[in-house]
């Protein structure tokens, strides 16, 4: 069975500094990865998503995150903070058959807050 | 193009009733997977359904059922609720269950 391990419930940057959220993930298989963020009182807005072709994957708002199989981990990063990039995110990881294609169901990891100082 | 809906927004039940939630699926989608986030939790997956099949279950009790309609909107029932029911209710519709999925506000239920 897959499972998604996020590095730090709460995470706090000041504005204009570097965003670094770690998720770390175990699948037998190759896995798809995703990340999703979720604004207070509001569902899951997806950021960016790995489907085994480029390791770094460049998503919505500045976002990016880098797939390592060695490490088995997929962390996001954004070079700059903004104030408006304050939410909850997500890793999720969903697993694939022998032909590559996703089985669709999402596991998530317990998220992590971020909090974006002036 | 619209977006995954669901309604309503929020609900308030009391222990043993039951309860249905309603998804619309984004156009052209023929997925709808259901999650439950508890607060300060990660979604769980419930259940999913393609072309109006149940095409996977989470570890939910059977309690929790649902249905996909011909035009691919879903429904969720919860018979005979618990207080640990409570939770956000997530709906996501993909093209297919193998593609992205793509959530909906969500629908908050309190139980009392």
């Amino acid at each position: 069975a897959q499972s998604v391990t996020q590095l730090g419930s709460h995470v706090s940057v000041s504005e204009g500094a570097l965003v670094l959220l770690r998720c770390n993930y175990s699948s037998s298989v190759p896995p798809y990865l995703f990340w999703y963020v979720q604004y207070p009182n509001q569902g899951l807005q997806l950021l960016l998503k790995y489907t085994s072709a480029a390791t770094l994957v460049k998503g919505i708002n500045g976002f990016e995150a880098e797939f390592k199989k060695s490490e088995t981990s997929f962390h996001l990063t954004k070079p700059s903070a903004h104030m408006s990039d304050a939410a909850e995110y997500f890793c999720a990881v969903s697993v694939s058959n022998a032909g590559g294609t996703s089985y669709g169901k999402l596991t998530f990891g317990q998220g992590t807050i971020l909090t974006v100082h002036p | 193009e619209t977006g995954v809906t669901q309604s309503p927004t929020h609900l308030i039940k009391t222990r043993g009733q039951q309860v249905t939630l309603r998804c619309s699926s984004q156009s052209g989608h023929n997925t709808v997977s259901w999650y439950q986030q508890a607060l300060g939790q990660g979604p769980q997956f419930i259940f999913q359904y393609y072309r109006e099949e149940e095409n996977g279950r989470g570890n939910f009790p059977p309690r929790f059922s649902g249905l996909q309609f011909p035009n691919y909107s879903s429904e969720l029932n919860v018979n005979a609720l618990e207080l640990d029911d409570s939770a956000l209710y997530l709906c996501a519709s993909s093209k297919t269950y193998q593609e992205t999925q793509y959530f909906g506000p969500g629908t908050r239920l309190l139980v009392l």
